[in-house]
């Protein structure tokens, strides 16, 4: 099983609607959560880190379930510059910061 | 602020030959690292550093060298590229927070 793990998608879905991905991990020892995002051909850059009692950053939503061991993202009233793969990150109390494969995600006008 | 440089953005090798990619950061970030991302494979480690004069191993570190002899400068050698190390590589750096800052990628093609 893999450390970090994403449904790749695609998910295609209309402007406006709201849209959730989840992000599972298998360390339950996991000290801290990101999410990222990376357009097509260029670099991931950090869309938001992920607290324990969750956090907001305008219509971007992250929640952290450690129960669960899972991360998410909501994105709502999507729109078209929303278009882009997500990936989720992980550090598993090391140096070393693990992604998942990320997430497909394309708004449909 | 130029953040993170990776060169060259594009890169073809013939099997068996050998190229450093360079990184360079002007953050003063104490760490720096390598991935490489594969359709379907994500962003893997390949290595990282602490600090100048410290080098560790990530997931994927076989057929690739690196050394820290700057703060500034990450290089990542291929000492006998082989068709399985076309990929995109990213270079990256960060402060304590875990907040990694990416290059923009350099794409090798191996033949």
């Amino acid at each position: 099983r893999k450390e970090v793990e994403q449904d790749p998608g695609p998910f295609n879905v209309p402007e406006g609607a709201t849209v959730a991905f989840n992000c599972t991990y298998s360390n339950s020892a996991s000290q801290s959560f990101f999410w990222y995002r990376q357009d097509c051909r260029k670099e991931p850059k950090l869309l938001m880190s992920v607290y324990s009692s969750g956090n907001e950053d305008g219509r971007f939503t992250a929640q952290l379930n450690r129960a669960s061991q899972y991360i998410s993202l909501l994105i709502r009233d999507s729109k078209l510059s929303d278009s882009a793969t997500y990936l989720c990150a992980v550090n598993f109390g090391n140096e070393k910061l693990t992604f998942g494969t990320g997430t497909r995600l394309t708004i449909i006008p | 602020n130029a953040g993170v440089t990776q060169t060259p953005k594009f890169q073809v090798l013939k099997t068996g030959q050998s190229m450093t990619l360079q990184c360079a950061q002007d953050m003063n970030h104490e760490y720096m690292s390598w991935y490489r991302q594969d359709p379907g494979m994500g962003l893997r480690l390949i290595h990282y550093s602490v600090g100048a004069g410290i080098t560790d191993q990530g997931e994927v570190p076989n057929g690739y060298n690196v050394s820290r002899s700057t703060t500034e400068d990450f290089p990542l050698r291929l000492l006998s590229a082989a068709p399985s190390q076309t990929s995109v590589y990213f270079c990256a750096s960060r402060t304590g927070a875990n907040v990694l800052t990416f290059g923009a990628g350099s794409r090798l093609t191996v033949l």
